[in-house]
């Protein structure tokens, strides 16, 4: 299976801050990774496919980037609703797989 | 706008069969791949599986011999069994819908639309 990991585990930010969220794979996954959005008590929201293409309805602050093994997702003038955690997913090659999540919370 | 409303046994005791179902409206049925994803606080998020329209199946290899997934589409809804299930199998059991976005010199798999999870504890 591919193993994704992320970096931070743990992020705190402020509102109007950017940040970075940093995801890899254990090989090569080309463009094959997802991000997704989770709040607590909910499923998990797509916001990004295809490593650089914004879902539709997503806020233009979500942008990712990224190709081979190192991705990265980046929210630009955080707001109190992108508070939450946020995981890679790659979908090169079934098992699907996830990374562990970054959570986000306010500093 | 596409929902996918899911239902199924919510506390089992080992060894019995986890049983849920997802249906699909306000959308095709047949364009799209439909999946299993749990999670659990100490494994994550983990995809069980897919199925296509045409009852076509990929398992996850570490489920393979406990999971089954099935087809109605004359009712637009798709389930998950689980056989001989363990405390380790309780999570949040999610449905979503699978589709791929055609790119310049490949086909990229996403997942856009999920259920809003059915919680399973498994306990004697």
């Amino acid at each position: 299976d591919i193993q994704m990991t992320q970096s931070p585990s743990s992020l705190s930010a402020s509102i109007g801050d950017r940040v970075t969220i940093t995801c890899r794979a254990s090989q090569i996954i080309t463009s094959y990774l997802n991000w997704y959005q989770q709040k607590p008590g909910e499923a998990p929201n797509l916001l990004i496919y295809a490593a650089s293409r914004l879902q539709s309805g997503v806020p233009s602050r979500f942008s990712g980037s990224g190709s081979g093994t190192d991705f990265t997702l980046t929210i630009n003038s955080l707001q109190p609703e992108d508070f939450a955690i946020y995981y890679c997913q790659q979908s090169y090659t079934t098992p699907f797989t996830f990374g562990p999540g970054t959570k986000l919370d306010i500093k | 706008q596409v929902q996918l409303q899911q239902w199924g046994a919510g506390l089992l005791k080992p060894s019995e069969t986890l049983s849920l179902t997802c249906a699909v409206s306000g959308g095709s049925f047949s364009d799209f791949y439909w999946n299993w994803i749990r999670q659990s606080p100490g494994k994550g998020l983990e995809w069980i599986g897919e199925i296509n329209h045409s009852g076509v199946t990929d398992y996850t290899p570490s489920l393979k011999s406990r999971a089954t997934m099935s087809i109605d589409t004359s009712k637009n809804q798709f389930s998950l069994k689980l056989t001989s299930v363990t405390a380790a199998d309780t999570a949040v059991f999610y449905c979503a819908r699978g589709r791929l976005f055609r790119g310049t010199s490949a086909y990229y798999f996403y997942m856009d639309v999920w259920g809003k999870g059915t919680t399973v504890i498994v306990s004697s």
